[in-house]
């Protein structure tokens, strides 16, 4: 299963749009992207997952670029309550593999 | 409405007991996800489920760790002869079809502190 890279943290103020890019060189064909969130104490949620192009949602949209080699979570106007981490995973059909949710990247909204 | 339930919420024992936690997935759900998380460290993949077949065990840390879903819902991670470096949360997630891509429905997790 491909690897992923992501940024260990970032910063935003509240109401600003967040871009959180995921580096995945080795996705396979008929990988999927998908991306959670996690709150302290919380397991994981599942925010958006795509195959290519645009993919939105109530709460995100995910960009995926022609190649599919990295994929970017956008978050429209953050809050708050926006403050997690956040995990890239790149996975596909079969039913055998880890599934590697890395370091995950943690989102710091300051108001 | 109803989503993963894990129990107990927290455990704790004392190094070289045996500990059983639960996970109660959503219902109809096929397959089924065992991780564990240390502090500050993403999900890492123990074990994976499809109904009651255990397809995948290749995450599990050793052969003190055994999983079951015997009826192809509830399902037991049992750690034997515990260890201090088993000190973790214990996440379950399920989700609805087959496929490691499909989005999973995770618990709030157990979290295990051996003494």
């Amino acid at each position: 299963l491909a690897k992923t890279t992501q940024p260990i943290s970032m910063d935003s103020y509240e109401g600003q749009e967040v871009n959180i890019t995921c580096s995945h060189n080795n996705i396979a064909t008929n990988d999927y992207i998908t991306w959670y969130q996690q709150f302290p104490s919380q397991g994981p949620r599942f925010i958006i997952q795509g195959y290519k192009t645009k993919v939105t949602n109530e709460v995100a949209s995910l960009f995926i670029p022609a190649d599919r080699k990295s994929s970017t979570l956008s978050l429209p106007r953050v809050s708050l309550s926006d403050t997690a981490v956040y995990y890239c995973l790149v996975a596909n059909s079969s039913n055998t593999g880890k599934l590697i949710f890395g370091q995950g990247t943690t989102l710091q909204v300051k108001p | 409405g109803a989503g993963v339930s894990q129990s107990p919420r927290y455990k704790v024992a004392k190094r070289g007991q045996d500990v059983a936690l639960r996970c109660d997935p959503i219902s109809g759900h096929v397959s089924l996800f065992w991780y564990q998380q240390a502090l500050g460290q993403g999900p890492e993949f123990l074990t994976y489920f499809q109904n009651e077949a255990q397809l995948d065990k290749s995450g599990l840390p050793s052969d003190r760790f055994f999983a079951e879903r015997p009826e192809g819902s509830v399902s037991t991670l049992k750690i034997q002869r515990t260890q201090q470096e088993d000190s973790a949360v214990y996440l379950c997630a399920s989700s609805l079809n087959r496929g490691l891509h499909q989005p999973q429905h995770f618990g709030d997790g157990t979290r295990l502190s051996i003494l």
